[in-house]
């Protein structure tokens, strides 16, 4: 089993849509980061956070610690949504703050 | 520049070739991680350099594969006697300073395919 899982794996919505991803970990952490990539794209970081929900833009990210749960929520979605949406997160042991990351929901928003 | 850069973007070589791969970090970010992304997998760590620290090398999946890093600027991985199973796309982070609060800003990749 993954330390890291994220459901769905892969998402269909039309445009305006809300839509929820979800990550579940299993070891505890210091930060969870939420990561966009688009085909052929880098990645970008949305978000990083250890407690509580954070907001940008059309984008919510929350966590719940005791729970080992975090979403990623679009609201109104739009054509330009469409990336992979990973979830990592950086264990607790150790010193190094390398992520350990989910395998991705590949998100198509379509008109 | 302003973010990650990492070169070349592109790279095809033949299985047993050794190909290096850089990256120059974000000025001033002193820890600087290797990763690699394999065709529909998740990305996987492969090692770590912060500052003048012995770097981790935890992730590396074979003696083939070496990195190194000169101060707080540029680093090169290198893999030896290349295999088709290294293709992958290796992505290169950077973040001030390495502690778990801190974004690390990604560079655009490098694609490798091994014939």
């Amino acid at each position: 089993k993954n330390e890291v899982e994220q459901s769905p794996q892969n998402l269909t919505a039309q445009e305006g849509e809300f839509i929820t991803i979800n990550c579940s970990y299993s070891v505890g952490i210091s930060a969870l980061h939420w990561l966009q990539q688009h085909p052929g794209g880098g990645i970008v970081s949305l978000f990083m956070l250890s407690s509580g929900k954070k907001k940008h833009g059309r984008l919510i990210a929350t966590i719940n610690i005791q729970e080992k749960h975090s979403s990623l929520h679009i609201t109104a979605s739009h054509p330009r949504d469409s990336a992979v949406y990973i979830c990592a997160v950086t264990p607790n042991t150790g010193t190094a703050s390398k992520l350990t990351f989910g395998t991705g929901t590949r998100l198509q928003v379509t008109l | 520049g302003a973010g990650v850069s990492q070169s070349p973007s592109n790279k095809v070589t033949e299985k047993g070739k050794d190909v290096e791969l850089r990256c120059d970090p974000i000025s001033g970010h002193t820890a600087l991680y290797w990763y690699r992304q394999r065709l529909g997998q998740g990305l996987e760590f492969l090692i770590y350099f912060q500052g003048n620290s012995a770097p981790d090398k935890s992730g590396l999946p074979s003696d083939r594969f070496s990195a190194e890093r000169t101060g707080e600027s540029v680093s090169t991985l290198t893999i030896q006697r290349t295999q088709q199973e290294d293709s992958a796309v290796y992505l290169c982070a950077s973040s001030l300073w390495d502690i778990a609060y801190n974004e690390q800003f990604f560079g655009p990749g490098t694609r490798l395919t091994v014939l």
